[in-house]
C-alpha cells in the first residue's frame, strides 16, 4: 500500500526558472516531511524538512510548502540551476515512528539552459 | 569526515543463495537504518537499529535480518534470494535517541539475483 505518492515521474524546467514537485500522501498520521535530492551513482541527500506543526519551511533556494487537509506537500526550487538536476524523493513519517521513512517513488527533475 | 560507506558496491547472486552486506556509520552515528529500493521506486525501509538492537522494522520477511556491532556498524543478511530481492539496498545513518534527526545515505550496494 502505497502511502506516500509521486505522481510526476519527470519534470524539465528551464534554467532560472521555478521547479515545484508535488506529493500526495494518505495517512494522516504522518506528522514528519522530507525532501531528499539524489544523483546517479549516489545515496539520497537530505534537503530540506517540515513537521505538521507547520505550512511552510524555507532553505535558501528550497521551500517545502504543507498542505494538511489536502494531504499534499510541495517542494519549490527557485531559481533553478543545472546542479539541481536529480532524482527528488518526499518521505515520511508517523508519529512515534523511529525514523521509518516512508518514501515516494521519486520525480526526475531535468534542468535545461 | 567519513560520510557513510556501504560494501561490495556490486553483487550477483543466484536464486537461493545467502548475502551478506556491510554499512560502517557516519563519524559520531550510532542508528543505521537499511533500505530496499527497486527500479523506479523510491527506498523502503527495511529496519533500524540502535543500540545492537532493532527497534524498528517494515513489512519484510523475516529472511532479511540484520546485526549492529559494538562500533555502530551493520550488517544486512538475505537468505534463500529470490529474484525479487534484486535492488539497490541503502544504508542511512543517523544519531540516535531523537526522531527528528536526518538520515544520511550511503551510495548502496547493487545486487542482482539470477
Amino acid at each position: 500500500d502505497q502511502q506516500v505518492k509521486q505522481n510526476s515521474p519527470s519534470l524539465s524546467v528551464q534554467e532560472g526558472r521555478i521547479s515545484i514537485l508535488n506529493c500526495d500522501y494518505t495517512n494522516s498520521m504522518f506528522d514528519y516531511f522530507l525532501w531528499y535530492k539524489k544523483y546517479p551513482a549516489e545515496g539520497p541527500t537530505f534537503l530540506i524538512s517540515i513537521s505538521s506543526i507547520k505550512d511552510k519551511n524555507e532553505d535558501g533556494r528550497f521551500t517545502v510548502f504543507l498542505n494538511k487537509s489536502a494531504k499534499h506537500l510541495s517542494l519549490h526550487i527557485v531559481p533553478s540551476q543545472p546542479g539541481d538536476s536529480a532524482v527528488y524523493f518526499c518521505a515520511a513519517s508517523l508519529t512515534d515512528s523511529w525514523g521509518k521513512f516512508q518514501f515516494g517513488a521519486g520525480t526526475q527533475v531535468v534542468v535545461t539552459p | 569526515d567519513a560520510g557513510v560507506t556501504q560494501s561490495p558496491t556490486h553483487l550477483i547472486k543466484t536464486r537461493g543463495q545467502q548475502v551478506t552486506l556491510r554499512c560502517s556509520p557516519k563519524s559520531g552515528h550510532d542508528t543505521v537504518s537499511w533500505y530496499q529500493q527497486a527500479l523506479g521506486q523510491g527506498p523502503q525501509f527495511i529496519f533500524q537499529y540502535y543500540e545492537e538492537e532493532e527497534r524498528q522494522r517494515g513489512n519484510f520477511p523475516d529472511r532479511f535480518s540484520g546485526h549492529q556491532f559494538p562500533n555502530y556498524s551493520s550488517e544486512l543478511n538475505v537468505n534463500a534470494l529470490l529474484l525479487g530481492d534484486s535492488a539497490l539496498y541503502l544504508c542511512a545513518s543517523s544519531l540516535g535517541g531523537r526522531r527528528w534527526e536526518t538520515q544520511y545515505f550511503g551510495p548502496g550496494t547493487r545486487l542482482l539475483v539470477l
